[in-house]
């Protein structure tokens, strides 16, 4: 199955600071979403972005497709931003292959 | 916004009972998924299914675990007999065309006692 990385495991921030979350994949991939797990454990989609660059509000995401990675830019952080951010990638085996995560803690 | 409904949100079993878990997925959607998160793990893909059949099995998806969808709009899970081990938070997705973008519902958390 395909290797997806996620760094870094744990990313603790003060309120209005940025920051960087990267996902590695080891093989070709045909889609990449990212999701924040949220206290509650929901899963919530950020970003459905196979390649190129898409951004919303203060998130933004990058895929590389032929590097085999993804990016996800969080900017001017909030505590409501805490929470584990997922990586997944679907190859053509009819499955997701999800990272570990990153944890992220806002402190105010 | 479409979205995937999952029902119960929390439900609790004693250990050899079986439970169904229940999604609705999104209405034009033609692939289901299961996946399951033990607590403070990652997320595990259990099984997909489309055209009324699993297209795809983890191996933790044994012989204690199927799927159904018996009226065209709903997707269960059923577990026959739960063990401990079970308790996780289970997540239904569906998607369009293969390789579009996948909806997760908001999850059941099971938990065997």
């Amino acid at each position: 199955g395909i290797q997806v990385e996620q760094s870094p495991p744990d990313l603790i921030l003060q309120e209005g600071a940025n920051s960087t979350l990267r996902c590695n994949f080891s093989d070709s991939v045909n889609n990449l979403q990212w999701f924040h797990q949220n206290p509650w454990g929901q899963l919530i989609n950020l970003f459905y972005i196979p390649s190129g660059t898409k951004q919303n509000g203060r998130l933004s995401a990058t895929t590389v497709a032929t590097e085999r990675y993804s990016l996800l830019y969080i900017s001017s952080s909030q505590t409501t931003d805490s929470g584990v951010y997922f990586c997944a990638v679907f190859s053509n085996f009819n499955k997701f292959y999800f990272g570990s995560g990153t944890k992220l803690n806002v402190k105010p | 916004e479409p979205e995937v409904t999952q029902t119960p949100s929390h439900q609790v079993t004693q250990m050899g009972q079986e439970v169904i878990l229940r999604c609705v997925p999104i209405s034009n959607h033609l692939y289901f998924y299961w996946y399951r998160q033990i607590l403070g793990q990652k997320v595990e893909f259990l099984v997909s299914f489309y055209n009324n059949e699993i297209s795809e099995k983890s191996e933790i998806f044994d012989d204690q675990f199927s799927v159904e969808r018996p009226d065209g709009s709903n997707f269960t899970l059923k577990i026959r007999s739960t063990k401990l081990e079970d308790s996780a938070m289970y997540f239904c997705a569906s998607s369009g065309p293969m390789n579009t973008e996948a909806f997760f519902g908001q999850g059941t958390r099971l938990t065997v006692v």
